[in-house]
């Protein structure tokens, strides 16, 4: 129990344009998830906390206006890089709060590189 | 910021027992050590967590010092899969926000 997918794993895309990557709590309600991001050789740093049905709680630091969460169902969040750069080339891994227990379980990451 | 300290890497051999350990200075009563861990390029994996009692699952053992300002996580068995960052971490109980520091990168030799 307790899995969490991501969608895509890997993308590419232009610079300029958005990205919109999934997470999914598979078989548990998550009313709170995480955004991480993680540059190579570095590690996970917390961008935002999202609650289903309210609006996300960003890091400082962290443009809400180009990291677009969206948490409408308890086991969807989205996270949406707009007008993506190359410095927004990154590893993004969200994560899922048990509702019930208060574990927390980890995404596989999607790999982003913005050319 | 991350609030433990742990050694920035650590070998030992494959069949034998791991011991990780980590610093937690500033633990408060209410806050959980957490232990987890990441393979190259994959999402973190939970492995344990305690308060003050010792813990014991099928991945690992916690054990926490009575002051509680230091745990250990030991792999009984290190097998070459167990290579990855392992990052220890202070929760409180109403606290939802994982902070990860350095970590310590285990590699695990044949």
């Amino acid at each position: 129990g307790a899995v969490v997918s991501q969608h895509p794993s890997w993308v590419i895309c232009k610079s300029g344009t958005s990205v919109k990557i999934e997470c999914r709590s598979l078989d548990f309600q998550a009313t709170t998830m995480f955004w991480y991001r993680q540059f190579p050789k570095q590690s996970l740093m917390l961008m935002a906390t999202s609650n289903e049905g309210s609006k996300a709680t960003y890091e400082q630091g962290v443009e809400k206006d180009k990291f677009l969460i969206n948490h409408a169902s308890l086991t969807l969040s989205t996270l949406t890089v707009t007008s993506a750069h190359p410095e927004d080339s990154s590893f993004y891994i969200c994560s899922a709060r048990v509702h019930t227990t208060g574990g927390q379980y980890f995404g596989p990451g999607t790999r982003l590189t913005v050319t | 910021d991350a609030k433990t300290t742990q050694p920035p890497s650590m070998d030992c051999a494959e069949g034998r027992a791991a011991n990780l350990p980590c610093n937690h200075s500033t633990i408060s009563g209410n806050e959980y050590v957490y232990w987890y861990r990441q393979i190259h390029s994959q999402g973190p994996q939970y492995i344990i967590h305690g308060l003050k009692n010792n813990e014991t699952n099928e991945m690992a053992s916690l054990i926490i010092t009575e002051d509680r300002k230091s745990s250990t996580l030991i792999l009984p068995h290190a097998t070459l899969r167990d290579t990855a960052v392992y990052y220890c971490i202070d929760l409180g109980s109403n606290d939802y926000k994982l902070s990860f520091g350095a970590g310590t990168t285990v590699t695990v030799r044949a």
